[in-house]
């Protein structure tokens, strides 16, 4: 069974610092890992989704990295905003196409 | 991107009363969608798979008869908190398969509904 772990849990940065959010899983065989953004009370919102082929995705200040063979992927978020502060969560795609979600990393950036 | 709906986006309901949520992709069809359930300060668990057609899938521990589900049509899957009681207050989130077209440049995705707050009283 697919275990997905994000470290740290909680994350309070002042505004203007860079983030990065770790996530490992066990079971390398994987379809693709995607990281979303949750707001209090709110759905999910997608912000990268890597393929198991690719290594890497950019989408303005947010970078992905995924490195499949040892089962860790890195979200960095640059010069960190108020409006970054939400619980980011990892899930990884098994071949069968379910999701398995890490805990989150809950993130507060102060002004 | 596609857009999946939930409906309702919550519910208040007396303990012992059904509730049922649906869930729509609205300009894809998906012959496959997922349920999940999150509790306060806890990530999101996989409750079961949704095929069209046929019947639905349970994670290891989801009791089918309590949580029904329903996918009639390539575009619409329901489930349905029978009996609801206290502990079953949850959100409640679907998510839709979209396998993209056949040797086409899009990746098989899915996509989240925004989630459907259970409170039973």
């Amino acid at each position: 069974k697919q275990e997905v772990t994000q470290i740290p849990a909680a994350l309070s940065v002042p505004e203007g610092e860079n983030l990065v959010l770790n996530c490992s899983f066990t079971d390398s065989a994987i379809y693709n890992l995607q990281w979303f953004r949750q707001d209090p009370g709110k759905g999910l919102t997608s912000l990268l989704l890597i393929q198991s082929s690719q290594r890497e995705q950019t989408s303005g200040r947010l970078n992905a990295s995924l490195d499949k063979s040892s089962g860790r992927s890195t979200l960095y978020i640059a010069a960190s905003q108020p409006g970054d502060s939400a619980t980011y969560l990892c899930a990884v795609t098994s071949n069968d196409y379910k999701l398995s979600f890490g805990a989150g990393t809950t993130v507060t950036v102060r002004a | 991107g596609a857009v999946v709906s939930q409906h309702p986006s919550r519910v208040i309901c007396k303990s012992g009363t059904s509730v049922k949520i649906e869930c729509r992709s609205l300009d894809f069809q998906a012959t496959t969608m997922f349920w999940y359930r999150q509790f306060p300060k806890q990530s999101l668990m996989l409750m079961a798979t949704s095929n069209e057609g046929s019947k639905a899938t349970y994670e290891q521990g989801v009791e089918k008869d309590k949580f029904l589900i329903n996918h009639a049509s390539l575009t619409l899957s329901t489930l349905t908190v029978t009996s609801a009681h206290p502990e079953d207050s949850s959100f409640y989130i679907c998510s839709a398969r979209d396998p993209g077209l056949a040797g086409g440049p899009g990746p098989d995705t899915q996509y989240f509904g925004p989630g459907t707050r259970l409170t039973v009283l």
